[in-house]
């Protein structure tokens, strides 16, 4: 079946710039994980839903920082006044229970210029 | 910060079998021993999970200590796609990954 899909795959913008990143999961899931990767660093946990709601938010890195589920599928993550340090690959997770296990999407790089 | 320790790197030639060492010393007892993998550019790859009991899938082989302090992730006949960053963490419940840096392996022909 379709695994986990994200799009863009590849996002540039300016410095202060709004950017709005998506993630399908795979169908059926309820539970979706957002992270962040820096180049060379291992994935860093961002945000988790369970359904519609934000279980755990507690490693996004400040309030410019922001995600939804509105209909407890897809999810967008929302970066405000964007900065030259948000430029990481923005990677999706999801899996059937939050106790189950995860799988990625390809992520989406974004380079802030 | 990650719970587990890797090695940085690890060399494997083609064909072979790869035995990746995780060191996870304070592991818990509802903690899950999880093994990932990334291909260069690619979201990162489940590989296998375990409790306590050796576990086997198509993938690769996870054996456990038995006091849980420590896993080996066997790749029975490496290929030159097997190259990757491995990543051993332990999970419990509904918690997020913490990743750490991972073993990069290369396979070598």
């Amino acid at each position: 079946g379709a695994g986990v899909s994200q799009t863009p795959s590849n996002k540039v913008t300016e410095k202060g710039k709004y950017v709005e990143l998506r993630c399908d999961p795979i169908s059926g899931h309820t539970a979706l994980y957002w992270y962040r990767q820096s180049l060379g660093q291992g994935p860093e946990f961002l945000i988790y839903f369970q359904g519609t709601g934000a279980a755990d938010d507690s490693g996004l890195p400040n309030d410019r920082f922001f995600a939804v589920r509105p209909e407890g599928s897809v999810s967008t993550l929302k970066i405000q006044r964007t900065e030259r340090g948000d430029s990481a690959v923005y990677l999706c997770a999801s899996s059937l229970t939050a106790t189950d296990t995860q799988y990625f999407g390809p992520g989406t790089r974004l380079t802030v210029l | 910060d990650a719970k587990t320790t890797q090695p940085t790197s690890m060399d494997c030639a083609e064909g072979r079998a790869a035995n990746l060492p995780c060191n996870h010393s304070t592991i818990s007892g509802n903690e899950y021993v999880y093994w990932y993998r990334q291909i260069h550019s690619q979201g990162p790859q489940y590989i296998i999970h375990g409790l306590k009991n050796n576990e086997t899938n198509e993938m690769a082989s996870l054996i456990i200590t038995e006091d849980r302090k420590s896993s080996t992730l066997i790749l029975p006949h490496a290929t030159l796609r097997d190259t990757a960053v491995y990543y051993c963490i332990v999970r419990k419940g509904n918690t997020p990954l913490v990743f750490g840096k991972g073993t990069r392996l290369s396979v070598i022909a």
